[in-house]
């Protein structure tokens, strides 16, 4: 099945600062690659998302980047502020049905006001 | 629309002891999967239905127990509670295939004593 790094497990910045997550997969035929934001307590929500016939995709502050080459993809998120505090997760699917989605382990990202 | 609808959202179970969690959702959606996290380990796939009548294993299907006999209803059950097996549980959905997009419950927290 596929297998999801996602790195780092805490993040740490600035209000007004940059964050970038980043996620590796190992199964060359997913084509699909999401990010989701939980925020404490809650269920976690999609954010973006990304199919592999583009390399980028922007939404307001937030972007995902993808590497199909280097089987990696990123989370961007730019002038941060603190209700962007949450942990996020990236996720690919199995390549070949697309059924299973295989998750990240999460990134608590903290914006310090 | 309600969306996804989980219950119970807490319950606490003595090992050995039997339950279902339930899972319904209003959206006529094919797909639907039950998920668990546990701290720094992200959401694992247990089960997931592609349709009524078709259940499938994910990741971490030991112990649990999926039927899937209409479209809005998809119950997991817990054959015979274990430690190991205290967790949030998530139920998501998603129209079919090719929309990726998840839509989760609120969760229900389980502890096994």
């Amino acid at each position: 099945g596929e297998n999801v790094e996602q790195h780092p497990s805490t993040l740490s910045v600035q209000e007004g600062d940059s964050a970038v997550i980043k996620c590796t997969y190992s199964d060359s035929a997913s084509n699909y690659f999401p990010w989701y934001k939980q925020e404490l307590g809650k269920r976690p929500q999609l954010i973006i998302d990304i199919r592999s016939n583009v390399g980028e995709k922007k939404d307001q502050r937030i972007a995902v980047t993808l590497n199909k080459t280097a089987k990696h993809f990123s989370l961007h998120i730019t002038e941060t502020q603190p209700e962007d505090s949450a942990v996020y997760f990236c996720a690919a699917p199995n390549g070949n049905t697309g059924n299973q989605f295989y998750f990240g382990t999460g990134t608590s990202l903290t914006v310090i006001p | 629309n309600a969306g996804v609808t989980q219950t119970p959202k807490f319950q606490v179970l003595k090992t050995g002891q039997s339950m279902t969690l339930q899972c319904a959702q209003d959206m006529n959606h094919e797909y639907m999967s039950w998920y668990r996290q546990d701290p720094g380990m992200g959401l694992r796939l247990i089960h997931y239905s592609v349709g009524a009548g078709i259940t499938d294993q994910g990741e971490v299907p030991n112990g649990y127990n999926v039927s899937r006999s209409t479209t809005e209803d998809f119950p997991l059950r817990l054959l015979s509670a274990a430690p190991s097996q205290t967790s949030v549980y998530f139920c998501a959905s998603r129209r079919d295939f090719n929309t990726g997009e998840l839509f989760f419950g609120e969760g229900s927290r389980l502890t096994v004593l």
